[in-house]
């Protein structure tokens, strides 16, 4: 199997504060990890690409001081949302890859800032 | 600006019937995956398409991959409420890096 974990499914903060959310694989080393946000009724949008060991990659117009990206391990990358405010609500995805064109998803976190 | 157009972008049926989803750009890509997601939820991968004109099938579900590896169609055939939810292409446009579709919503009615 091939399963990727959220943590938290849901966080409420305040406007100003920081929000971690962790991406792990469980059962396999994910070579490539990438973090998607989804707004209500749209598409997943790609927001960066996260290797072990190196800096993330981060798509035109997503704010890298922002959205802090750290793949500390083969199996473990962290975003964080700096300073968020109301319009950083959103669904954020994680995906893993084995390295064969396959993702595998994370279960989303939902993030309300108020 | 999205890489990939799906359409259509809404689509409510009855029981029964058939429905075909189209996903297309004008960029080729190595792979492309198409994707059921529920609200709340994580897309779950359905089929992935490799080959030019690679015609896949998932019980009702067929799935094909255009000659060039530029579009793709999700055909379902007999759609029941269960098959209700998101329906999302994704292509490979650079190794392991995908680019979603804007997505179809589909809703059918028992």
């Amino acid at each position: 199997g091939a399963v990727v974990s959220q943590h938290p499914s849901r966080v409420i903060c305040k406007s100003g504060t920081s929000v971690k959310i962790e991406c792990r694989s469980l059962d396999f080393q994910a070579t490539t990890m990438f973090w998607y946000r989804q707004f209500p009724k749209q598409s997943l949008m790609l927001m960066a690409t996260s290797n072990e060991g190196s800096k993330a990659t981060y798509e035109q117009g997503v704010e890298k001081d922002k959205f802090l990206i750290n793949h500390a391990s083969l199996t473990l990358s962290t975003l964080t949302v700096t300073s968020a405010h109301p319009e950083d609500s959103s669904f954020y995805i994680c995906s893993a890859t084995k390295g064969k064109g396959e993702l595998f998803f994370g279960e989303g976190s939902r993030l309300t800032v108020l | 600006t999205q890489l990939l157009e799906q359409s259509p972008q809404f689509l409510s049926i009855q029981e029964g019937e058939n429905l075909t989803v189209y996903c297309n750009s004008s960029s080729v890509f190595s792979s492309l995956q198409w994707y059921r997601q529920e609200p709340g939820e994580g897309p779950v991968l359905l089929v992935t398409v490799v080959t030019g004109g690679e015609v896949k099938k998932l019980k009702r579900l067929t799935f094909q991959f255009g000659d060039a590896r530029k579009d793709s169609s999700l055909h379902i055939t007999a759609a029941q409420p269960g098959d209700t939810g998101l329906y999302l292409c994704a292509g490979e446009y650079n190794f392991n890096k995908f680019y979603f579709g804007s997505g179809t919503k589909l809703n059918v009615k028992p």
